[in-house]
């Protein structure tokens, strides 16, 4: 079983819609959290970083964490076609060596 | 202020040769770490150093070596290169191992 699963998609989505990406895991240690978003042949861009459970809400972006669940979710508001991308979640149990799913790939279709 | 920058950006080895890829981290970042990405999956943990020490290692041979300089930046070296080791190599930077990951714009590993 992987540490981390991640549906790898593709999405397609029409553009203002809501997306909502989620990401399970195995490890119930596993206290810090990551989203980034990857655009083709380059490096990943930092979304989103929670410790513990909890909510936590940056522009149009929402990262939930449900440790009782072992389930993660992105959910991003008034998607834009600047949004398509892969989108990768990541996970560690002290902050050294972080997990990642293999990435949910997103288009938003204007 | 300047992002993690990584170099070369692209690279074409044959199979049993060496290389060595660089990373330099964000200016006030301790933390360096480096990731093997192949394509459509996600990036694989190899090695993370914080203040010149390692502080983790992932699952891969040991002719993967890293070593982090003074001035925090830091190195990757493979030896006997695999056709398996094409990949896009990443390099993150953080102020601290447990805090936010910086990503470069990664390093293309070509072996033939």
């Amino acid at each position: 079983q992987k540490e981390v699963e991640q549906d790898p998609g593709p999405l397609s989505v029409p553009e203002g819609a809501i997306v909502s990406l989620n990401c399970t895991y195995s490890n119930s240690a596993f206290q810090y959290f990551m989203w980034y978003r990857q655009y083709s042949r380059k490096g990943p861009e930092l979304l989103m970083y929670t410790y513990s459970s909890g909510n936590k809400e940056d522009g149009r972006f929402t990262a939930q964490v449900d440790k009782s669940s072992k389930y993660i979710s992105l959910f991003i508001r008034d998607s834009q076609p600047s949004d398509s991308a892969t989108y990768l979640c990541a996970m560690s149990v002290e902050g050294n060596q972080f997990y990642f799913g293999t990435g949910t790939s997103l288009t938003v279709i204007p | 202020d300047a992002g993690v920058t990584q170099s070369p950006t692209h690279l074409i080895k044959t199979r049993g040769q060496h290389v060595t890829l660089r990373c330099s981290p964000i200016s006030g970042h301790k933390s360096v770490s480096w990731y093997q990405q192949v394509l459509g999956q996600g990036p694989q943990f190899i090695f993370q150093y914080y203040e010149k020490e390692e502080r983790g290692r992932g699952n891969f041979p040991d002719r993967f070596s890293a070593r982090q300089f003074p001035n925090y930046s830091s190195e990757l070296n493979v030896n006997a290169l695999l056709l398996g080791d094409s990949a896009l190599y990443l390099c993150a930077s953080s102020r601290l191992p447990s805090s936010e990951q910086f990503f470069g714009p990664g390093t293309r590993l070509t072996v033939l």
